[in-house]
């Protein structure tokens, strides 16, 4: 089964600083990785994803998230944080879907706290 | 691009009554929507995923007759909640994959159920 795994709830971090949240998966064949953000109360919103090619992936508000197959790692970073990056941040996998589609299957949710 | 909406944002409706969530996508051609339940401090719980004009596909444990999902257009997904009881609370996100926004499911803003 395809699956992703947030090690960490929360997250803190002070403001000017790198940050990186984890995501490890858990996959059969090639995995498409992605990551969200979601603000109190607000869906989800879509940072960035990796299918294929470069390892390195950048995405929206300055966040990247580099793959690793040999760690099966998908970590989530940002060289300088803000206070405003303070939030909940989703990693997922695809998974194929009993419609015979897809679906997602999200990690439980990291915490990020941005402190002044 | 791919920007999800959802109406109402909150309700709050007496037990036994039904409510009527609409998700839209405003810019692309949904193919394929999904419902999600989200309880405080969790992850998403995907409920069901619906393609254009079929019947939508359950999730195991999510009663298909209370939860009734149209998809009658290719932007347009409702849920309907089906006389409403207090633990139908919770938030209630959908999201959207299709047209130039292949492979990334969009999420709307969600919708705060709350059932007196």
């Amino acid at each position: 089964a395809q699956s992703v795994a947030q090690p960490e709830d929360q997250v803190n971090v002070a403001e000017g600083n790198p940050l990186t949240v984890k995501c490890t998966y858990s996959v059969s064949g090639n995995p498409y990785l992605f990551w969200y953000v979601q603000y109190p109360n607000r869906g989800l919103q879509f940072l960035l994803k990796y299918i294929t090619g470069d390892n390195l992936v950048k995405g929206s508000y300055g966040f990247e998230a580099e793959f690793n197959k040999s760690q099966t790692s998908f970590h989530l970073k940002k060289p300088s944080a803000l206070v405003s990056d303070s939030a909940l941040y989703f990693c997922a996998v695809r998974r194929l879907n009993s419609n015979s589609g897809y679906a997602l299957n999200f990690g439980k949710g990291t915490s990020l706290l941005v402190t002044p | 691009g791919a920007v999800v909406s959802q109406h109402p944002s909150w309700v709050i409706c007496k037990s036994g009554t039904s409510v009527k969530i609409e998700c839209r996508s405003l810019d692309f051609q949904a193919t394929t929507m999904f419902w999600y339940r989200q309880f405080p401090k969790q992850s998403l719980m995907l409920m069901a995923t619906s393609n254009e004009g079929s019947k939508a596909t359950y999730e195991q444990g999510v009663e298909k007759d209370k939860f009734l999902i149209n998809h009658a257009s290719l932007t347009l997904s409702t849920l309907t909640v089906t006389s409403a009881h207090p633990e139908d609370s919770s938030f209630y996100i959908c999201s959207a994959e299709g047209g130039f926004a292949t492979d990334t499911q969009y999420f709307g803003p969600g919708t705060r159920l709350t059932v007196l």
